[in-house]
């Protein structure tokens, strides 16, 4: 069965630099979370897109940005990157939003370090 | 005071014995996500929950809206299970997580 995909897996930028990580969904999932896990710490909610909308905001930083496409794929763009940026970025997905219990499916994560 | 308490934060367990990671959570839910997070970072759903209890195999996980509480048991535990296991609480869809679980089985 298919699986979130996140691209890359790996990526080492310099402070300053700019970085995009990418997730696809799960064909016909049409909700995308995206997480962020920092060394040792629990992951913590940044923010969701649903039908290409926003459909919440955590505690993403200003330099952050993030968009879904049409084909539901989802972008997380991350400027002036700065050494506390360093983390693993997961995305997840499901087949809806809203006050329904539905599950998320996990990509494997993208390893962002900065230097 | 954390909105999801796991215990205990660290858990080591010989080869065949049953498991309990413990849950609480002071926020109302939509669901309660137990998640395990192997070496490396990959994040696998085990389980989603609203009401009562769910198996799949070896594990099985169990909640109580009232008390705002679940538990998430392993019989006959393998050291494959070795893992970090997270309990996580959906409110309108996003998730807030519990600090983690080690878990370490020894054969």
């Amino acid at each position: 069965a298919a699986g979130v995909i996140q691209s890359p897996r790996h990526l080492i930028k310099e402070k300053r630099e700019t970085a995009t990580l990418k997730c696809y969904p799960i064909p016909r999932h049409d909700t995308v979370y995206w997480y962020q896990q920092g060394p040792g710490q629990d992951p913590q909610f940044l923010i969701s897109f649903y039908e290409k909308m926003q459909s919440d905001k955590g505690s993403i930083p200003d330099r952050f940005s993030a968009q879904q496409f049409s084909d539901y794929h989802s972008e997380l763009n991350m400027s002036s990157l700065e050494l506390g940026d360093s983390a693993l970025y997961f995305c997840a997905s499901s087949p809806a939003t809203g006050q329904g219990a539905y599950e998320q499916y996990f990509g494997p994560g993208t390893r962002l370090t900065v230097t | 005071k954390n909105e999801v308490e796991q215990s205990p934060q660290n858990l080591t367990a010989q080869e065949g014995e049953f498991i309990t990671i413990n849950c609480s959570y002071s926020v109302g839910i939509s669901a309660l996500h137990w998640l395990q997070q192997h070496p490396g970072g990959g994040i696998v759903s085990l389980f989603m929950l609203s009401s009562g209890k769910k198996k799949h195999g070896r594990l099985i996980a169990t909640i109580n809206i009232q008390e705002k509480h679940s538990s998430l048991h392993i019989t006959a535990s393998h050291p494959r299970d070795s893992a970090v296991y997270i309990c996580a609480v959906a409110s309108y869809g996003k998730l807030t997580f519990g600090q983690g679980t080690i878990l370490t089985v020894h054969p």
